[in-house]
């Protein structure tokens, strides 16, 4: 079946350094990525997306590479904060007939060290 | 724009009984997502729907519910309530919910307590 699979459950890094995340996914027909933040309490917060006609997509200290070949893709935070400290997924919305439905992968823990 | 809302934020009920959630999405939006969420299983797909109609569905039992009024509003239930059903039940807004375009926003969640 489907699945969408993080690395490492938790990542640890020092304030102010670069975090990778990154995400495999299982579905070749998948054309639509999406990455979620969540604190603890909320929802997910849409951080960033990436179609699969494009391999970078960057945002404001975000930017999120994505290599169809080997079906993986990666979040990279720059200069981290502590305000980052939360739990991120990547999300696959599959093919254009699949509506609606989001594939989440277990999440990556970041833990931001002061 | 005001996001996407859910109420109640939290639950407490007892196994065998039935509880309704109610989501509001973004102003404009059409498609609604219902998730689950658990330590265990993580987040999983319910249902979704656009005007009015379910168009996909999740691998969860009959118990579990939903429906969508004409304004986007939508609901979910869940009936003969189980221990296993205690979750955080979250709600995803999009303009159409079509693959490879939209992008789905989520509300705060409801916290369910199943005793």
């Amino acid at each position: 079946g489907e699945s969408v699979g993080l690395h490492l459950p938790t990542l640890s890094v020092q304030e102010g350094d670069n975090s990778i995340i990154n995400c495999a996914y299982s579905n070749s027909a998948s054309d639509y990525f999406i990455w979620y933040k969540q604190e603890s309490g909320k929802g997910p917060q849409f951080i960033i997306d990436i179609r699969s006609n494009m391999d970078k997509r960057q945002g404001k200290r975000v930017t999120v590479l994505l290599n169809k070949t080997v079906k993986h893709l990666s979040l990279q935070i720059a200069a981290t904060q502590p305000g980052d400290s939360a739990v991120y997924f990547c999300a696959d919305l599959g093919g254009s007939s699949n509506t609606g439905k989001l594939i989440f992968g277990q999440g990556t823990t970041l833990q931001v060290k002061p | 724009k005001a996001g996407v809302t859910q109420t109640p934020r939290y639950l407490i009920k007892t196994r065998g009984q039935q509880v309704t959630l109610s989501c509001s999405p973004i102003s404009g939006h059409r498609s609604v997502s219902w998730y689950q969420q658990t330590p265990g299983q993580g987040l999983q797909f319910l249902f979704e729907y656009f005007s009015e109609t379910q168009r996909n569905k999740g691998n969860f039992p009959g118990r579990f519910s939903g429906r969508q009024f004409s304004n986007s509003r939508s609901e979910m239930n869940v009936s003969t309530l189980e221990l296993g059903d205690s979750a955080l039940y979250l709600c995803a807004s999009s303009p159409s919910g079509m693959g490879g375009t939209d992008t789905q926003y989520f509300g705060p969640g409801t916290r369910l307590t199943v005793l």
